[in-house]
């Protein structure tokens, strides 16, 4: 059974760049009809797509966040993983990493979520 | 964006009663929705895909549906660890986006 695990700082100053990655295990990030996604969720607050990568390294990510995001997959190692540059205390979330599968009938669900890293963003 | 408004934000029940929470896309999203619960701490746990599509080893008291922009997820003969808070998903258009939540509570 796949699992995903998340690792990060759990504290930092505004201005730095959060870098989190996701380890996959039980299973390869390669191939098949998956993807994987970052998604954040503030404390008592609803749920916020961040963006995806697939194996090949295409990447989407959310319009409101795409200037200050990046991600990049390592195949080698089962990971993926996400960068945020200038954080304020509006990014403070947990952020979890997601496997996206693509529907033969179309759109995508999230089956696998990771446990989640709460990232304080605070001076 | 797809807007996706879920109703009510939270509802009161009691074991054994049957529940439906309703969600609404801001345009066609065909069937493109999913449905996850999430309890205090965890991760979402995926529930429904496709509107109405049950994912595996989730109970059959759980069912989904609807089409275009409105859908639903009921609950038969609410269970104790059923008192969770449930989102709606739309994969129809990136971004996705997911509603604000229903939190079910014990009445």
């Amino acid at each position: 059974q796949v699992q995903l695990q998340e690792s990060g700082p759990g504290l930092m100053k505004p201005s730095q760049t959060l870098s989190l990655t996701c380890t996959v295990s039980g299973g390869s990030i390669s191939g098949g009809n998956y993807y994987w996604s970052w998604i954040r969720q503030p404390a008592g607050k609803g749920l916020e797509w961040i963006g995806r990568i697939y194996s090949s390294g295409r990447t989407s990510y959310n319009p409101s966040l795409e200037s200050r995001v990046t991600m990049s997959v390592d195949t080698s190692k089962n990971q993926f993983s996400l960068d945020m540059s200038s954080v304020t205390a509006a990014d403070t979330a947990v952020y979890y990493c997601a496997r996206g599968v693509d529907l033969s009938t179309g759109g995508s669900l999230f089956d696998c979520w990771g446990q989640g890293n709460l990232v304080t963003v605070s001076s | 964006d797809i807007q996706m408004t879920q109703s009510p934000s939270s509802l009161s029940a009691s074991e054994g009663d049957r529940v439906t929470l309703t969600c609404r896309a801001s345009q066609s999203i065909s069937r493109h929705l999913n449905w996850y619960q999430q309890k205090p701490g965890k991760a979402p746990k995926l529930l429904i895909y496709g509107a109405s599509s049950l994912q595996g080893g989730v109970p059959s008291r759980f069912s989904g549906s609807g089409s275009g922009t409105d859908f639903s997820l009921s609950i038969n003969s609410l269970q104790p660890e059923d008192f969770a808070t449930y989102y709606c998903q739309q994969s129809y258009a990136l971004p996705h986006t997911f509603g604000r939540g229903t939190k079910l509570q014990i009445e």
